[in-house]
């Protein structure tokens, strides 16, 4: 199986900073990658597909990057409502592997 | 509008069984496979079976083969997970989740773009 590892696994930051996110494949996945948001209590959000695709709806500010084996996620000015558990999700094969998850805190 | 709502959770104690159900409105179910994902108090996300869209392929975590069986029914447009010999680390929050444009469990290439709200096992004595 593909293992997804994410780093951090905890961010501390401020309303206005550029936060990134990275996530790192065992195995070259090409582009099939995404990352989701998930706040307390809800489900998963789909922000970002195919590694640089924004989902509709998405704001602007959120964005990804990466192919093969390493991707990133960078908020560019990180809003009050972005501090929330981010996950990437590879779907290269079928395992659909999970990274364990970034916490982003508030500072 | 896409919607799931999951519906079945509960109580049970260690060894147990329980049926999860998930129903489906706003897309034609019969052409999608379906997935069930759960998350453990706390932890992160764990795929924990598929299905394809006519139910004839289907996939298992590791962690859960041979105690679950994920099934459809295209007639109550309706995904469900079978649940038995129920463990304590299978509690967490089962969600119910759709992909994109895959018909089989076992493609790739296609992501997965809604989720329901979860619902919540808890197996504990």
């Amino acid at each position: 199986d593909i293992q997804m590892t994410q780093s951090p696994s905890t961010l501390s930051a401020s309303v206005g900073d550029r936060v990134t996110i990275t996530c790192r494949a065992s195995q070259s996945i090409s582009s099939w990658l995404a990352w989701y948001q998930q706040k307390p209590g809800k489900a998963p959000n789909l922000l970002i597909h195919k590694a640089s695709n924004l989902e509709s709806g998405v704001p602007s500010r959120f964005s990804g990057s990466g192919s093969g084996t390493e991707f990133t996620l960078t908020i560019s000015s990180l809003q009050p409502d972005d501090f929330a558990t981010y996950y990437c999700q590879q779907y290269n094969t079928y395992s659909r592997t999970f990274g364990q998850g970034t916490k982003v805190e508030i500072k | 509008e896409v919607q799931l709502v999951e519906s079945g959770g509960g109580l049970v104690q260690p060894g147990g069984s329980l049926r999860l159900s998930c129903s489906a409105s706003g897309f034609t179910f019969s052409n999608y496979a379906m997935y069930w994902v759960r998350q453990a108090p706390g932890k992160g996300l764990e795929y924990v079976a598929g299905i394809g869209s006519n139910g004839g392929s289907t996939y298992y975590a590791d962690s859960v083969k041979g105690r679950f069986t994920i099934s459809r029914d295209e007639s109550k447009n309706a995904l469900y997970l079978q649940m038995s010999s129920l463990r304590a680390e299978d509690t967490a929050i089962y969600y119910c989740v759709k992909d994109l444009y895959n018909t089989s469990p076992y493609a790739s290439g296609s992501y997965w773009d809604f989720w329901g709200q979860g619902t919540l096992v808890t197996v504990s004595s």
